[in-house]
């Protein structure tokens, strides 16, 4: 069974420090993605980063960067220079195979708050 | 701007309606999803659809339907046969299939629905 597993439903950091939020995943599908998305009070998904099984190095993107341990099956989201509107549901999401088509499964999200 | 619409924004509805959400897009992607998100929980599919006139059920498709009629609207009725249909579902797109690469979800800014 495919499942992505979030275990902090809530974080807290300082404006302008780094943040981790965690993520671990099982697959046994060889060739899969992992996907971060934000979701602000407002409700709509925001895609942060991805990662690819294959990719040899840790994506990043601007003050996102993806902590990928495959052997561990995790893929931490890292957040440099946190800022008040970094305040927001952060979810998981892994790409895997479902027949001849291919499907996202999501985590439980983490609320993550800033504080000034 | 290219992007997705989804209205209503909020919706009430009495026990034993149907309702229907629309999710339209201006984007030219190819396949369309619909997610439903619980309080605490990930997002869990509902049904997707990769081309005009077909789509697939998801993981939750039991007392919903939708229809593909044209590529660029992607319709989600609510039937009296959902048990537990107060939700927030959010309509999303991408330009080929999930398959591809890092291919990433576009998502609308939800529809929050309250059974009275």
């Amino acid at each position: 069974a495919q499942k992505i597993t979030q275990t902090q439903p809530g974080m807290f950091v300082q404006e302008k420090e780094a943040v981790t939020l965690d993520c671990t995943y099982d697959t046994s599908d060889p060739s899969y993605g992992l996907f971060w998305y934000k979701q602000p009070s407002s409700g709509e998904m925001i895609f942060l980063i991805y990662q690819g099984s294959y990719d040899q190095q840790n994506a990043t993107e601007g003050r996102y960067s993806l902590n990928f341990q495959k052997a561990r099956k995790s893929a931490n989201l890292v957040i440099s220079a946190s800022q008040l509107g970094d305040s927001a549901m952060y979810f998981c999401a892994m790409r895997y195979r479902a027949g001849s088509a291919r499907q996202l499964t999501f985590g439980s999200g983490t609320q993550l708050t800033v504080l000034p | 701007d290219g992007g997705i619409t989804q209205s209503p924004k909020y919706l009430f509805r009495k026990e034993g309606q149907n309702v229907t959400l629309s999710c339209e897009q201006n984007l030219n992607h190819d396949a369309m999803y619909w997610y439903r998100q619980d309080p605490g929980q990930g997002l869990r599919l509902i049904y997707y659809s990769q081309i005009v006139n077909d789509f697939q059920k998801g993981d939750i498709a039991e007392g919903y339907s939708v229809s593909r009629e044209k590529k660029e609207s992607f319709p989600l009725t609510v039937t009296s046969a959902q048990k537990n249909p107060t939700a927030f579902y959010l309509c999303a797109s991408t330009k080929g299939t999930l398959r591809d690469g890092a291919n990433v979800l576009t998502f609308g800014a939800g529809s929050r629905l309250t059974v009275l």
